[in-house]
C-alpha cells in the first residue's frame, strides 16, 4: 500500500532550469495538493485539485504550473527555476474536502536551486 | 481570509513536565481545527482534530471559540513527543483547502 509517492526525493538545479516533481496516489483520492514548506514559515498551499481535469491556484502559485490529466496523478511543474524556489515540496491527498478529512501525505521532495 | 499563528516557533521542555503548544486561529466561519506532526524522518501526519474530541498520544486539544484558540496540551511529556508540530485549519463549509500554521518544533530533555 503505497499511499502517496513522491520523486524525486532530492533534486538541485541551476536558476533559469525547468524540471517536474512527480506525485502519484494509489487510494483513488479526488482531492490532491502541492505544499511547500520553509522554516519558520509552516506549509504554503500551492495548488490544489479537487478531481481529474480541474485545478486551483492556492496561496503560492507563483512559478508553478500544475496539470491533473488522471485521478492518480498531480505533477508540479517549474518553470524558470529561481533561489526562491528553494524548499522541501510535499504531496497530499484525501477522499473528501480537507476539512472534512485528513491528507495524506507523501514524503516530500528537497529541491535546491543554485 | 483564513489564518493561523502559533507564537512559538521552539519549545523546550523537560521530560515529566507538563506541555501547551499554543495555536490561534482567524476565521469567520465555522472551523475545523487539526494539530499534524512531523516526526524525525517521517512524513507529516494527522495527530488529532478537535470534531473527533479524543485524545492521542496523551495529547488533548480543545477549541475555543471565544479565545479563537486551539492549544494542544499534553500533562506529561515524554521523549518521543520531540518533533515538529502543525496547527491547521479549515472551514466547514465545503472548503478544500487547509491553512497551516508555521509550526512550533517541540524538545523534550531528558
Amino acid at each position: 500500500n503505497a499511499g502517496v509517492t513522491q520523486t524525486p526525493k532530492f533534486r538541485i538545479l541551476k536558476i533559469g532550469q525547468s524540471m517536474t516533481l512527480q506525485c502519484a496516489q494509489d487510494m483513488n483520492h479526488n482531492y490532491m495538493y502541492w505544499y511547500r514548506q520553509d522554516p519558520g514559515m509552516g506549509l504554503k498551499l500551492i495548488y490544489y485539485s479537487v478531481g481529474a481535469g480541474i485545478t486551483d491556484k492556492g496561496e503560492v502559485p507563483n512559478g508553478y504550473n500544475v496539470s491533473r490529466s488522471t485521478t492518480e496523478d498531480f505533477p508540479l511543474r517549474l518553470e524558470l527555476a529561481a533561489p526562491s524556489q528553494t524548499s522541501v515540496y510535499f504531496c497530499a491527498s484525501s477522499d473528501q474536502p480537507s476539512g472534512a478529512n485528513v491528507l495524506t501525505f507523501g514524503a516530500g521532495s528537497r529541491l535546491t536551486v543554485l | 481570509a483564513q489564518r493561523v499563528t502559533q507564537p512559538e516557533k521552539l519549545l523546550s521542555v523537560f521530560k515529566g513536565a507538563p506541555v501547551e503548544l499554543k495555536c490561534n486561529y482567524s476565521y469567520s466561519g465555522s472551523p475545523e481545527l487539526f494539530w499534524y506532526v512531523q516526526y524525525s524522518r517521517q512524513r507529516l501526519q494527522l495527530l488529532l482534530r478537535h470534531i473527533s474530541r479524543e485524545s492521542i498520544k496523551g495529547f488533548t486539544a480543545d477549541l475555543n471559540k471565544g479565545e479563537t484558540s486551539f492549544h494542544l496540551k499534553k500533562p506529561f511529556a515524554q521523549e518521543e513527543d520531540s518533533a515538529m508540530y502543525y496547527c491547521a485549519l479549515s472551514g466547514l463549509q465545503g472548503a478544500q483547502k487547509l491553512v497551516f500554521g508555521q509550526g512550533t518544533r517541540l524538545t523534550i530533555n531528558p
